[in-house]
């Protein structure tokens, strides 16, 4: 299986502060990368697919980037609503891994 | 709107079989274009694929190594859904269960409700 590794594994903030999440693959992926945010109680949503591409009704505050085996979610001015956790998901193969997670907490 | 609705007992004996089922509004189990997913989450495990059955002119099922030996997911077209049967289960599989539909773009674009399923006697 591709081992997918984010860092940090919990990030304090303020609302307003511009964030960055990592993620990292085992092997090469190109682009197929998605990432995930989950509140609690909830199923995770996802934000961005290939990568950088933003899935529809999400807030352009969040970008997405890399390919091979480096990648970046970034949220620039946090907002309330923000505050989750975060996985990155590799789907370059039929067993799709996730992140273990990075949980954006309030500072 | 895809909907998918999740069934199933929240409590399983060791040993036992860990049923859970799966009933699709808004899309077809038979699409071409999707397949049907079970993912579990656990503080241990995080987020961990188990498998998924697809249709492309039959239907098709891949599984997780690390279940493989255990698990069975079938697809049900007379009711639209698809369920989950993990064997032999042990304390390990208490977890979040979900399923999810893995769309046309490649990532998992519904989701279940979950269903906390405990192993315990």
């Amino acid at each position: 299986d591709i081992q997918m590794t984010q860092s940090p594994s919990t990030l304090s903030a303020s609302v307003g502060d511009s964030v960055t999440i990592t993620c990292r693959a085992s092997q090469s992926i190109s682009t197929w990368l998605a990432w995930y945010q989950q509140k609690p109680g909830k199923a995770p949503k996802v934000l961005i697919y290939k990568a950088s591409i933003l899935e529809g009704g999400v807030p352009s505050r969040f970008s997405g980037s890399g390919s091979g085996t480096e990648f970046s979610l970034t949220i620039t001015g946090l907002q309330p609503d923000d505050f989750a956790t975060y996985y990155c998901q590799q789907y370059k193969s039929f067993s799709k891994t996730f992140g273990q997670g990075t949980k954006v907490e309030i500072k | 709107q895809v909907q998918l609705q999740q069934s199933g007992p929240g409590l399983v004996k060791p040993s036992q079989t860990l049923s859970l089922t799966c009933g699709i509004s808004g899309d077809s189990v038979s699409s071409d274009s999707a397949a049907w997913n079970w993912i579990r989450q656990s503080p241990s495990r995080g987020l961990e694929w188990l498998g998924r059955t697809y249709y492309r002119s039959k239907f098709y099922n891949d599984y997780a190594v690390s279940v493989k030996s255990r698990i069975v997911i079938n697809a049900d077209t007379s009711k639209n859904q698809f369920s989950l049967q993990l064997n032999s289960v042990t304390p390990e599989d208490t977890a979040m269960y979900y399923c999810a539909r893995d769309g046309p773009l490649g990532t998992f674009d519904y989701w279940g409700q979950g269903a906390l399923v405990s192993v315990s006697a």
